[in-house]
């Protein structure tokens, strides 16, 4: 079992929805979770940072965690074409190394 | 803040030939970096990591003595890929912390290595 998992996509929604993307992991232990976007040819740029759980809104984006679960979510409201990039999940287990996901590449349609 | 840089940012080389990239920090300090390496539509991979001052730790299946790490200063560390050959076409990212825990990583902008 991969440790951070997250559907490859693409995702695709119109301009002005809601992308959900979704990201689960394995290790109980999770301290905390981040969402990078990278964009095609570049480096990922960190989005957002939850370490708690529920909900943290930073802008047009929303962070979503549930340890219980073992599920972290990004939601992006009113989608632009400039959002079309892959966004990597990344979890912190204590240990400074990152595990990444593979990412979920969104595709906004204008 | 928490900006890093790389450089350089793309190089050609031939085959057989070493070639070095830096990884610095810029505003702040980074107990630890990491290097990644990305192939075209695929995930980051973590090569290594490097404490400041200690010897690097690298993942399995890399190897140390093909890429070499030093990161002899808080603010800079370097990957030299020694006698490198077109499978090693990549692209190569670092990331710094700051060793706080639980904090994020940084990312630089990465070096394209073309090798011919």
């Amino acid at each position: 079992q991969k440790e951070v998992e997250q559907n490859s996509g693409p995702l695709s929604v119109p301009e002005g929805a809601i992308a959900s993307l979704n990201c689960t992991y394995s290790d109980r232990g999770s301290q905390s979770f981040f969402w990078y976007r990278q964009y095609s040819g570049k480096s990922p740029e960190l989005i957002m940072s939850i370490y708690s759980n529920g909900d943290k809104e930073d802008g047009r984006f929303t962070a979503q965690l549930n340890k219980a679960s073992q599920y972290v979510s990004l939601l992006i409201r009113d989608s632009q074409p400039s959002d079309s990039a892959t966004y990597l999940c990344a979890v912190n287990t204590g240990f400074q190394k990152l595990v990444f996901g593979t990412g979920t590449r969104l595709l906004v349609s204008p | 803040g928490a900006v890093v840089s790389q450089h350089p940012s793309r190089v050609i080389c031939k085959s057989g030939t070493s070639v070095k990239i830096e990884c610095r920090s810029l505003d702040f300090q980074a107990t630890t970096m990491f290097w990644y390496r990305q192939f075209p539509k695929q995930s980051l991979m973590l090569m290594a990591t490097s404490n400041e001052g200690s010897k690097a730790t690298y993942e399995q299946g890399v190897e140390k003595d093909k890429f070499l790490i030093n990161h002899a200063s808080l603010t800079l560390s370097t990957l030299t890929v020694t006698s490198a050959h077109p499978e090693d076409s990549s692209f190569y990212i670092c990331s710094a912390s700051t060793g706080v825990p639980g904090e994020t990583q940084y990312f630089g902008p990465g070096t394209r290595l073309l090798v011919l």
